[in-house]
């Protein structure tokens, strides 16, 4: 069974520090990674995914991730956080042998204070 | 459309009514999915549809619930006799379909309060 862990609740940053957003994922086949940000009351937005090939991708707004296999894990990064990145983010596994669903995990409150 | 439209945005009922909400995913996607989301947890795997057909509705929490897409687009989900644990925000996105490597593309959502 598919199945994504996002150990932290809420990460709390100040602007311009670097922030990391954690998540380890259990997959039978090979993993598609995905990120998605949601801020109040919108739906989810697409940041970046991890199909193949280099294990850091780069995606929108400055964010990129980085996939270890070994570790299983695809930890969000942003070297200069902003006040506006503040939201809820989450990470999600889809077995690349399948056409289905993709699992997310429960989210991480991401808070930047000025 | 552009994106991904869901209506109602909102919809306020009563326990043990009869609800219905749209999903019109991004024309072309072959693939659609519901989600459900309560407050404080990721999103929920409903059921997804490849064309007209329901491809995996294993995540339907029971029959109260059901899904349809008749003509491969446009998608309602029915949720009957209503309860207060069905109140949630209802997610659909949609996807190009076989072959896509998995972005889905999400709607703003259905806010369902049930008193």
């Amino acid at each position: 069974a598919q199945s994504v862990a996002q150990p932290e609740d809420q990460v709390n940053v100040a602007e311009g520090n670097p922030l990391t957003v954690k998540c380890t994922y259990s997959v039978s086949g090979n993993p598609y990674l995905f990120w998605y940000v949601q801020y109040p009351n919108r739906g989810l937005q697409f940041l970046l995914k991890y199909i193949t090939g280099d294990n850091l991708v780069k995606g929108s707004y400055g964010f990129e991730a980085e996939f270890n296999k070994s570790q299983t894990s695809f930890h969000l990064k942003k070297p200069s956080a902003l006040v506006s990145d503040s939201a809820l983010y989450f990470c999600a596994v889809r077995d690349g042998g399948s056409q289905g669903n993709l699992i997310f995990g429960k989210g991480t409150k991401l808070s930047v204070k000025p | 459309g552009a994106g991904v439209s869901q209506t109602p945005s909102n919809k306020v009922t009563e326990k043990g009514k009869y609800v219905e909400l749209r999903c019109d995913p991004i024309s072309g996607h072959t693939a659609l999915y519901w989600y459900r989301q309560s407050l404080g947890q990721g999103p929920e795997f409903l059921i997804y549809f490849q064309g007209t057909g329901a491809a995996d509705d294993s995540g339907l929490p029971n029959d109260r619930f059901f899904a349809v897409r008749p003509e491969g687009s446009v998608s309602t989900l029915k949720i009957q006799r209503t309860e207060r644990g069905d109140s949630a925000v209802y997610l659909c996105a949609s996807s190009p379909g076989l072959g896509n490597t998995g972005e889905l593309f999400f709607g703003e959502g259905s806010r369902l309060t049930v008193l």
